[in-house]
């Protein structure tokens, strides 16, 4: 069975502190992970894109990890903002590059 | 070059009724793949498509759900005799190789 799973399901956090989100996944075979932001009722922003022969990806204050081995990846987000509020997915990229996605990490950064 | 369009946003059918769903990809991405989200889930893929070709329909319900891309024009997400289940957001992905990108999604209400 291809699981993603995400922890924590939520997390509220004062605006200006570092912040890891985690994400894991059972099939090592794993063809890319990406990190997308859901806004409520919208559609979704991507992230941050890694291949499977990557270990990490950075934008601003993002980074992203991934570890094949463990089956797990995670999303730093340095000095948090109250912008940042929004639902965070991660999806592994499988077979055809269909991607199995979690089911999120709500973030409410507190001004 | 402009983002994925999904159209109709919104979208009520009532019972029995047939839903159309369209998707444009983005200019040169020649992969597109739909996605449900249900309500308080998480999004599951459906069904991946390049041009005149359904590649991967493992998502699909086995009934009343039909996926096509044709050579010209935008891709058709179909549900026929829809029932209150299929309320739901749906997703459209398109992809040059690897990173997907989302379009905004169509949200359709079944009453």
């Amino acid at each position: 069975k291809q699981e993603v799973t995400q922890i924590p399901a939520a997390l509220s956090v004062p605006e200006g502190e570092n912040l890891v989100l985690n994400c894991s996944f059972t099939d090592s075979a794993i063809y890319n992970l990406q990190w997308f932001r859901q806004d409520p009722g919208k559609g979704l922003t991507s992230l941050l894109l890694i291949q499977s022969s990557q270990r990490e990806q950075t934008s601003g204050r993002l980074n992203a990890s991934l570890d094949k081995s463990s089956g797990r990846s995670t999303l730093y987000i340095a000095a948090s903002q109250p912008g940042d509020s929004a639902t965070y997915l991660c999806a592994r990229g499988g077979n055809f590059n269909k991607f199995y996605f979690g089911s999120g990490t709500k973030l409410n950064v507190k001004p | 070059n402009a983002g994925v369009m999904q159209n109709p946003r919104h979208l009520v059918r009532r019972r029995g009724q047939e839903a159309r769903l369209r998707c444009s990809p983005m200019k040169g991405h020649s992969h597109v793949y739909w996605y449900r989200q249900l309500p308080e889930e998480g999004l599951k893929f459906m069904v991946y498509l390049q041009k005149e070709n359904i590649i991967d329909e493992s998502g699909m319900p086995k009934e009343r759900f039909s996926a096509e891309f044709p050579k010209e024009g935008p891709s058709i997400l179909r549900i026929q005799q829809v029932v209150r289940g299929d309320s739901a957001a749906y997703f459209c992905a398109s992809s040059p190789v690897d990173e997907q990108f989302f379009g905004p999604g169509t949200r359709l209400t079944v009453l």
